[in-house]
């Protein structure tokens, strides 16, 4: 699976967009890139998943350049409750066997 | 999309004994669940997998001997966590992967089970 460099962490204020960058250099042919969300003590979250250009779902988007080197997703108008940390995880995630491998991720801190 | 429930959600035990730590798929049949442990403040790490009908593969560093896993059927494996020590405390989750077809695909989680060991 390929390593992952994402932002330790980002602040922001309810309203807000934001904008959570994903460096993947070693990206292969057949993985996809997929973003997770965790709140303290739950289990992670699927949120968005994309393999090239744009992906856009009810809660986020996903903007993947041509080179799929890197990925942004992008959260609207984030609320108090968006505060949680997002992983960002490339993979052949669709393979039965396949683990998820996290990295560090991003905590985002949304206030007032 | 699949639930994955996890039981219990949290437990507290005396240095020595065993805990087991169930997690089910509820919605569809999974041949392969995974199992991860995380401590406070750090990310999700993969202990291993779970595997039916064999024995589960543990990843680097990670006691099979003490971490035993059992795939008892299509829709449970569970984690017992024997002769716990306080540096065991963790909260463990669990995950199934996407049924097979291979390309992309949403891994379910678990709500992960709070374990402290006294």
């Amino acid at each position: 699976l390929a390593k992952t460099t994402q932002p330790i962490s980002m602040d922001s204020y309810e309203g807000q967009e934001v904008n959570i960058t994903c460096s993947h250099n070693n990206i292969a042919t057949n993985d996809y890139i997929t973003w997770y969300q965790q709140f303290p003590s739950q289990g992670p979250r699927f949120i968005i998943q994309g393999y090239k250009t744009k992906v856009t779902n009810e809660v986020a988007s996903l903007f993947i350049p041509a080179d799929r080197k890197s990925s942004t997703l992008s959260l609207p108008r984030v609320s108090l409750s968006d505060t949680a940390v997002y992983y960002c995880l490339v993979g052949d995630t669709g393979q039965a066997g396949t683990a998820l491998i996290f990295g560090k991720g991003t905590t985002l801190s949304v206030s007032s | 999309g699949a639930v994955v429930s996890q039981h219990p959600s949290w437990v507290i035990c005396k240095s020595g004994t065993s805990v087991k730590i169930e997690c089910r798929s509820l919605d569809f049949q999974a041949t392969t669940m995974f199992w991860y442990r995380q401590f406070p403040k750090q990310s999700l790490m993969l202990m291993a997998t779970s595997n039916e009908g064999s024995k589960a593969t543990y990843e680097q560093g990670v006691e099979k001997d003490k971490f035993l896993i059992n795939h008892a059927s299509l829709t449970l494996s569970t984690l017992t966590v024997t002769s716990a020590h306080p540096e065991d405390s963790s909260f463990y989750i669990c995950s199934v992967p996407p049924r097979t077809g291979g390309g992309g695909g949403e891994q379910f989680f678990g709500p992960g089970t709070r374990l402290t060991v006294l």
